[in-house]
């Protein structure tokens, strides 16, 4: 089972704020990684460290962080950001790498 | 430009043995770790290990320690993912991805996967 904790499903009407959030202790010490997934693709990186974007990923993609909960936002959400997301980070012992259990963002 | 490619579907039966694979390049392969992720159908994704090819330093995820094995080839830049005997369970996307140099949590870049469907 997994140690980060995301809400399964959150909607957003299109143009509109959505916030998604990962929780777990590790946060504490470490960042989040954030990545989408879209059926039938592979998961692309859309946030990575304290507030970094890749190369190509649109600013209203945002990233936070407070105690054990991580939390990416979009802002202004455009239809082809339905998707799932998942958070990643390291588990407890720091050993090892771990994805949250998957948010799905549907626009409306 | 850095790519990473994943071999093609595989369909075998339970007790069989698999390697799959996955091939870098436009990067120096032996500086980075590489890590495998399990998606089964219509679930998440699951962290199952990762390798530094510079040395061949492998961590496994708990939940897929003694289930898989990794492996690389630095003379091809590929990275290996393993099963002895395959299990109906074992059916899923697998992809890999490459670390970031400087933590080593961060994927920026991914192979496309490799659907591997076992049968009982």
């Amino acid at each position: 089972s997994s140690e980060l904790t995301q809400d399964p499903a959150v909607s957003v009407a299109l143009g509109q704020t959505v916030r998604i959030t990962c929780q777990g202790d590790s946060l504490i010490t470490y960042y989040a990684s954030w990545y989408q997934q879209k059926p039938g693709q592979a998961p692309l990186l859309v946030i990575y460290g304290k507030n970094n974007r890749p190369s190509g990923i649109p600013d209203r993609f945002s990233a936070s962080s407070s105690g054990d909960t991580a939390s990416l936002t979009i802002t202004g959400a455009q239809a082809e950001d339905e998707a799932e997301y998942y958070c990643k980070s390291r588990d407890s012992s720091g050993d090892h790498l771990v994805f949250g259990t998957g948010t799905k963002v549907t626009v409306l | 430009e850095v790519q990473l490619v994943q071999s093609g579907a595989e369909v075998k039966k339970s007790g069989e043995s698999l390697k799959i694979s996955c091939k870098g390049s436009g990067y120096r392969f032996t500086s980075h770790w590489i890590g495998w992720v399990r998606q089964m159908p219509g679930k998440g994704l699951e962290w199952m290990g990762t390798i530094y090819p510079g040395d061949s330093d492998t961590k496994y995820s708990p939940s897929f320690q003694g289930q898989v094995s990794i492996s690389a080839d630095k003379s091809t830049s590929t990275a290996y993912l393993e099963w002895s005997s395959l299990k109906a369970s074992d059916t899923a996307m697998y992809y890999c991805a490459r670390l970031d140099k400087t933590t080593a949590d961060v994927s920026e870049y991914w192979g496309q996967g490799t659907l591997v469907t076992v049968s009982s």
